[in-house]
């Protein structure tokens, strides 16, 4: 089945480490996203990337980074400079020629401990 | 002024009522838009897209576009109790970036 699979679905994160989310689509897509998303908040944009080896940042970049080394992932790393980083974060792919309907993963929530 | 406003709701409708919800947004030049629906807990999935001024309709839905008044909203006909949900209107700027509303929540009391 086409997809979009966010590892894992829950994530702990200890004060000062850096944590990966994993974002992976077989969808064939060219484009993928990352939001954030706060309870009883709409989804705000991180980072996204057109083509591979390529991304740009969203409104709230500060304190994530990522990477665009394959067509299918798209991880993303919050380091320790977010200081608030409780939040549900959504992975989602477009095909920007074709079909410009967003694709979303399950999510992964991340919990500061 | 924030790319794309909502209102927050909540918006209760009894079953089997039409259920409105509206959406404005600020970038005169967008040319696609969209509606999601999210369970709490879930991610969003797709419900309609609409990229002519307009009516659009797929069964219980209808999207409508207003591009002069940069208006966009969606009617759910006869609503049920499993429509209960967060409803999000994204918009697509230039360079594929999509912008979401906060959402509307609607609660359908049976």
């Amino acid at each position: 089945d086409g997809g979009i699979t966010q590892s894992p679905k829950y994530l702990f994160r200890k004060e000062g480490q850096n944590v990966t989310l994993s974002c992976e689509q077989n969808l064939n897509h060219d484009a993928m996203y990352w939001y954030r998303q706060d309870p009883g908040q709409g989804l705000r944009l991180i980072y996204y990337s057109q083509i591979v080896n390529d991304f740009q940042k969203g409104d709230i970049a500060e304190g994530y980074s990522v990477s665009r080394e394959k067509k299918e992932s798209f991880p993303l790393t919050v380091t320790s400079a977010q200081k608030n980083p409780t939040a549900f974060y959504l992975c989602a792919s477009s095909d920007s020629t074709t079909n410009e309907k967003l694709f979303f993963g399950s999510g992964t929530q991340l919990s500061v401990l | 002024q924030k790319e794309v406003e909502q209102n927050s709701g909540p918006l209760s409708v009894p079953e089997g009522a039409i259920a409105s919800l509206n959406c404005t947004y600020s970038d005169r030049v967008s040319q696609s838009f969209f509606w999601y629906r999210q369970y709490s807990g879930k991610s969003p999935e797709l419900i309609m897209s609409i990229y002519s001024n307009g009516d659009k309709e797929d069964g219980r839905f209808t999207a409508q576009l207003n591009k002069a008044s940069q208006y966009v909203s969606l009617l759910i006909r006869d609503s049920q109790p499993s429509d209960s949900a967060t409803y999000l209107c994204a918009v697509k700027h230039n360079f594929n970036k999509f912008y979401f509303g906060s959402g509307t929540k609607l609660n359908v009391k049976p």
